[in-house]
């Protein structure tokens, strides 16, 4: 089935500075990819997603990369701010359109 | 406005004592999802209704079922809770099955504790 592997599983940024995480999957058919934000105690919120048509789309300080080939993708975030201080999680929308998610990461933003 | 509801937001049960969880939504979404989610880990999904038809993930425990009574409303019944089944259990729907078309919402989750 399909597996999805993140990293780092925690990830401490200084204010102002970029965060990237990174993502793979197995499932060579997956075409779509979105990214979750889940803040502490609360519900995850998709921020970002991208098609497997598509290398790479932006969204004000977000970004996330797509690599088909190497089955890889990524989210990065700019300018980092303490609001940014959650758990990520990437997930791939495998061939049976099941959403498989990453194990997740904590960002946290030091001021 | 919240869009995906889930009652009580904090459950605590005993050992072996059946539960139940609880979600609603005002989207009139045709797909209901269920995900178990333990501390630090990723959410894992139980199984999901599209309209009326239920669909079980395989490696999802008996001990696990689920209703549908109308679009509204969908269930988790924890039929034996064990020590193992603490974990928050959220709810998500989506218009359609296909994720690539159609944004998954999540409920706020019910934490379960058992004691």
């Amino acid at each position: 089935g399909e597996n999805v592997e993140q990293h780092p599983s925690t990830l401490s940024v200084q204010e102002g500075d970029s965060a990237v995480i990174k993502c793979t999957y197995s499932d060579s058919a997956s075409n779509y990819f979105p990214w979750y934000k889940q803040e502490l105690g609360k519900r995850p919120q998709l921020i970002i997603d991208i098609r497997s048509n598509v290398g790479e789309k932006k969204d004000q300080r977000i970004a996330v990369t797509l690599n088909k080939t190497a089955k890889h993708f990524s989210l990065h975030i700019t300018e980092t701010q303490p609001e940014d201080s959650a758990v990520y999680f990437c997930a791939a929308k495998n061939s049976a359109s099941k959403i498989i998610f990453g194990s997740g990461t904590r960002l946290s933003i030091r001021p | 406005d919240a869009m995906v509801i889930q009652n009580p937001r904090y459950q605590v049960t005993q050992f072996g004592k059946p539960v139940t969880l609880s979600c609603s939504q005002t989207l009139n979404h045709n797909v209901m999802y269920w995900y178990q989610q333990k501390s630090s880990q990723a959410p894992k999904l139980l199984f999901h209704y599209y309209d009326k038809d239920f669909n079980n993930e395989a490696d999802t425990p008996d001990n696990f079922q689920s209703r549908r009574p109308n679009t509204s409303f969908c269930f988790l019944d924890i039929r034996s809770p064990g020590l193992g089944d603490a974990a928050m259990y959220l709810c998500a729907t989506s218009r359609d099955q296909d994720l690539a078309k159609n944004i998954q919402y999540f409920g706020a989750g019910t934490r379960l504790s058992v004691l």
